[in-house]
């Protein structure tokens, strides 16, 4: 069945500085990749998302890039804020025509901005 | 505001109980999934329900048990209950439209937060 590894578990960035978040899977079959930012004592909101068929997309200060030939993707933060900390999961599940697949998490990072 | 509902926000039980969690997916919603998070650890997957039916089985246990009524609502029921069982329980859905492309974009309920005793 598919896993996903996600890296670091912690990261801590200066205000206004990058942070990465990097994730590999195992499933090649693998179609969509969601990313889900998780604030202390609350739901999991989606962020970005990424379908196999691109390379990279963007939303403002957030970038996922996908290579689906070393089968792994990353978050990219720039300009990091305080609202940014947070814990992030990476996701990977199978989508199409049935829905019927399950979506497999990472296991988190989480992410401190320092001030 | 996501849309997806569940109930109640807090449960406290003790040991050997049985308990069961409600949720109802946003409007238009076929796929419901639900997840059990452990304090300071990741999603785990239980299980999906896809216009119900089960399509998915995650690492579910053998006393937990879920359904998703003509409605679409889902229950998911936790019996003999375990100290260990104490978690915030989410509750997920998402589209997945026969007959159209679709993708697990997931939208999260608010979780009920099980405590045992």
């Amino acid at each position: 069945g598919e896993n996903v590894e996600q890296h670091p578990s912690t990261l801590s960035v200066q205000e206004g500085d990058s942070a990465v978040i990097k994730c590999t899977y195992s499933d090649s079959a693998s179609n969509y990749f969601p990313w889900y930012k998780q604030e202390l004592g609350k739901r999991p909101q989606l962020i970005i998302d990424i379908r196999s068929n691109v390379g990279e997309k963007k939303d403002q200060r957030i970038a996922v890039t996908l290579n689906k030939t070393a089968k792994h993707f990353s978050l990219h933060i720039t300009e990091t804020q305080p609202e940014d900390s947070a814990v992030y999961f990476c996701a990977a599940s199978i989508g199409g025509w049935s829905s019927a697949s399950k979506i497999i998490f990472g296991s988190g990072t989480r992410l401190s901005i320092r001030p | 505001d996501s849309g997806v509902t569940q109930t109640p926000k807090h449960l406290i039980t003790a040991t050997g109980q049985r308990v069961t969690l409600r949720c109802s997916p946003r409007s238009g919603d076929l796929s419901v999934y639900w997840y059990q998070q452990s304090l300071d650890q990741g999603l785990q997957f239980l299980i999906q329900y896809y216009n119900g039916e089960e399509r998915a089985k995650g690492n579910i246990l053998e006393r937990f048990s879920a359904q998703q009524f003509p409605d679409l609502h889902s229950e998911l029921n936790l019996s003999s209950l375990e100290l260990g069982d104490s978690a915030l329980y989410f509750c997920a859905s998402s589209v997945g439209l026969a007959g159209a492309p679709s993708y697990n974009e997931q939208f999260f309920g608010p979780g009920t937060r099980l405590t045992v005793l």
